[in-house]
């Protein structure tokens, strides 16, 4: 069954310096990863998704993750960080077989000073 | 196009009680999950359907929480009775048919058991 890692519960960065969040997949056929973003009080919104096309894959807000084959890794990152970044961001992957099934990670709470 | 409708928003009970939460995907998705998301984790799948028929509901804990999709559209899940570990936030998520489509979440739930 697919799983995903996310290393760090909380990584804390300065406005304007770089935002990288990693994230770690197992999938036993090739995956769908996909990157959320969650503000409090609020559902999930879709940062980004990787679906065998492109390895590098660009989102909203300045956002882009990279798939890493032999790494199983699909990290995110941003250049320079904006105090409106400071949110919960959740890796998931999906297998690209059957019936679509989103596992999610515990999640990555952002924060950024000033 | 309007988004993922959610009611209520917040809901609190005593143990024992009932409750029920209601979904309205967007139009023309034909699948649609339900996802509990305790504090400080990721959301985790309890029901998943394909038009009015349901696809994995493995972890959904069948003792006490039902759920169901009547004509492929508006859904329901109700746990009955509570117990103070279903304090959660419900999200209820939508997608197009097809592996590699983003879900699109409403903005939740959130029930307190006391």
């Amino acid at each position: 069954a697919q799983s995903v890692t996310q290393l760090g519960s909380h990584v804390s960065v300065s406005e304007g310096a770089l935002v990288l969040l990693r994230c770690n997949y197992s999938s036993s056929v090739p995956p769908y990863l996909f990157w959320y973003v969650q503000y409090p009080n609020q559902g999930l919104q879709l940062l980004l998704k990787y679906t065998s096309a492109a390895t590098l894959v660009k989102g909203i807000n300045g956002f882009e993750a990279e798939f890493k084959k032999s790494e199983t890794s699909f990290h995110l990152t941003k250049p320079s960080a904006h105090m409106s970044d400071a949110a919960e961001y959740f890796c998931a992957v999906s297998e690209g077989t059957g019936f679509q099934k989103l596992v999610f990670g515990t999640g990555t709470r952002l924060l950024v000073s000033p | 196009e309007a988004g993922v409708a959610q009611s209520p928003r917040y809901k609190i009970i005593e143990k024992r009680q009932s409750v029920a939460f209601w979904c309205n995907p967007i139009s023309g998705h034909a699948t649609l999950y339900w996802y509990q998301q305790i504090l400080g984790q990721g959301p985790k799948l309890l029901i998943q359907f394909q038009n009015n028929g349901v696809v994995d509901d493995s972890q959904l804990p069948k003792d006490r929480f039902s759920a169901e999709r009547l004509k492929g559209v508006d859904s329901t899940l109700k746990i009955q009775p509570a117990k103070l570990e279903d304090s959660a936030v419900y999200l209820c998520a939508s997608s197009l048919l097809g592996t590699g489509e983003a879900l699109h979440f409403g903005n939740g739930t959130r029930l307190t058991v006391t």
